[in-house]
């Protein structure tokens, strides 16, 4: 299989904790992007990272990237309800689509 | 500007039947792509459409399975004989250049039902 994994497959926090998620991949990539995708809903795009990056931020999320060890990690600083969702890295290791990890089933309680 | 938009979002077919997906890329996209998901797993990749031609199917079932992305109207996957197997929700994206170094646009999905 070409799909990355990611690890944990579900993660339970409270509100105002961190959330880690990581994805291991196979090949060499040009870059990994993460998407998110709330329940029954389609994927939304929340960053994307290239292979000559080591680290980069938006708003609460920090995405790492160590192409050493083929694996990315998504840090969602003080979480929330609403991030409540399942997350998923893609990569372009099949050189004309994304291929999609399993996911992480994040759970955010109040 | 209108995103992906998938129709029907449901459709529920008996077995034997016939089912057609649509897909209308985001404005200005020329490259679609589409995804099945099956329940508590990941998006596996089926196809790789740009208009008029199929650029990679190496995701697609051999039988039964077709998809085309005309030069006018939608994108369409089509799924011949349906069989329980085949439910699942599926999912088109769209990108303006086909590199995959930009983000891709999804569709809500359309959630298929053989019974």
């Amino acid at each position: 299989s070409q799909q990355g994994e990611e690890d944990p497959q579900a993660l339970s926090i409270q509100e105002g904790e961190n959330a880690t998620m990581n994805c291991s991949y196979k090949t060499s990539i040009n870059n990994l992007q993460w998407y998110r995708q709330n329940s029954g809903r389609g994927l939304v795009h929340l960053i994307l990272i290239r292979s000559n990056e080591r680290e980069k931020h938006s708003g609460r999320l920090r995405v790492t990237l160590d192409t050493s060890k083929k694996s990315s990690s998504l840090l969602i600083t003080a979480s929330r309800a609403a991030d409540t969702a399942s997350y998923f890295c893609a990569t372009d290791q099949a050189g004309t689509a994304l291929i999609f990890g399993k996911g992480t089933t994040l759970s955010v309680s109040s | 500007n209108a995103g992906v938009m998938q129709n029907p979002r449901h459709l529920v077919r008996r077995r034997g039947q016939e089912a057609r997906l649509r897909c209308s890329p985001m404005k200005g996209h020329s490259h679609v792509y589409w995804y099945r998901q099956l329940p508590e797993e990941g998006l596996k990749f089926m196809v790789y459409l740009q208009k008029e031609n199929i650029i990679d199917e190496s995701g697609m079932p051999k039988e039964r399975f077709s998809a085309e992305f005309p030069k006018e109207g939608p994108s369409i996957l089509r799924i011949q004989q349906v069989v329980r197997g085949d439910s699942a929700a599926y999912f088109c994206a769209s990108s303006s250049t086909g590199r995959l170094n930009t983000e891709a646009f999804f569709g809500q999905g359309t959630r298929l039902t053989v019974v």
